[in-house]
């Protein structure tokens, strides 16, 4: 396979609060990305995309951060909900091909 | 738009059994992506389809595993025989032009 998940990271936010979730990809080819949002018994959900030629893109209260020089991406969700819980995967494309690869996920836990 | 649909949504077999996932992708996508998801190895990429024509299957496990694409709405994914850690949530995503990937609501396959 070409991703790993053997541990998946939590991260517990206050409701409320702004969520910020973090991605390494290690493909300097990758030309665009897309974060996920998986609800438990559901398939992956389409949140946001970047192309590489941005380095910040806003949706409704998501926000997606690039940094290609150190190949990070970055979801920053603001005023998390209770229907926020789940869990977030990035993806990206290599240029040269359509195929997406998902990163291992983080699980998001939001305390009331 | 009904979406990405997959059938079934839940199959239970024994090992050794045939196992036939069936998916139809979302009209005018030109893109269809196979995905198992397992705790052990998060979300994998099987195989994906370029205007019905394989393009990588890099990721088929075993040639046990076999997909096929006869036309633009409908593809399936075969596993015989199956065994037991076959077991897992089996996604189709369709996407267009190399973004906006979407995807099924998945197949629970467990083999006993």
């Amino acid at each position: 396979g070409e991703s790993v998940g053997l541990h998946l990271p939590t991260l517990s936010v206050q409701e409320g609060d702004n969520s910020i979730i973090n991605c390494a990809y290690s493909n300097s080819a990758s030309d665009y990305f897309i974060w996920y949002k998986q609800e438990s018994g559901k398939g992956p959900q389409f949140i946001i995309d970047i192309r590489s030629n941005m380095d910040k893109r806003q949706g409704q209260r998501v926000t997606v951060l690039l940094n290609k020089t150190v190949k990070h991406l970055s979801l920053q969700i603001a005023a998390t909900q209770p229907g926020d819980s789940a869990v977030y995967f990035c993806a990206e494309k290599d240029s040269s091909a359509s195929k997406i690869i998902f990163g291992s996920g983080t699980r998001l836990s939001i305390r009331p | 738009d009904a979406g990405v649909i997959q059938s079934p949504r839940h199959e239970v077999t024994e090992m050794g059994q045939e196992v036939t996932l069936r998916c139809k992708p979302i009209s005018g996508h030109n893109s269809l992506f196979w995905y198992r998801q397992t705790m052990m190895r998060g979300l994998e990429l099987l195989i994906y389809f370029n205007n019905n024509v394989p393009i990588d299957d890099s990721g088929m496990p075993e040639d046990r595993f076999s997909a096929k694409m006869p036309n633009a709405s409908f593809s399936t994914l075969k596993i015989q025989p199956s065994e037991p850690r076959d077991s897992a949530v089996y996604f189709c995503a369709s996407g267009r032009g190399g973004a906006g990937y979407t995807f099924g609501s998945g197949t629970r396959l467990t083999v006993v």
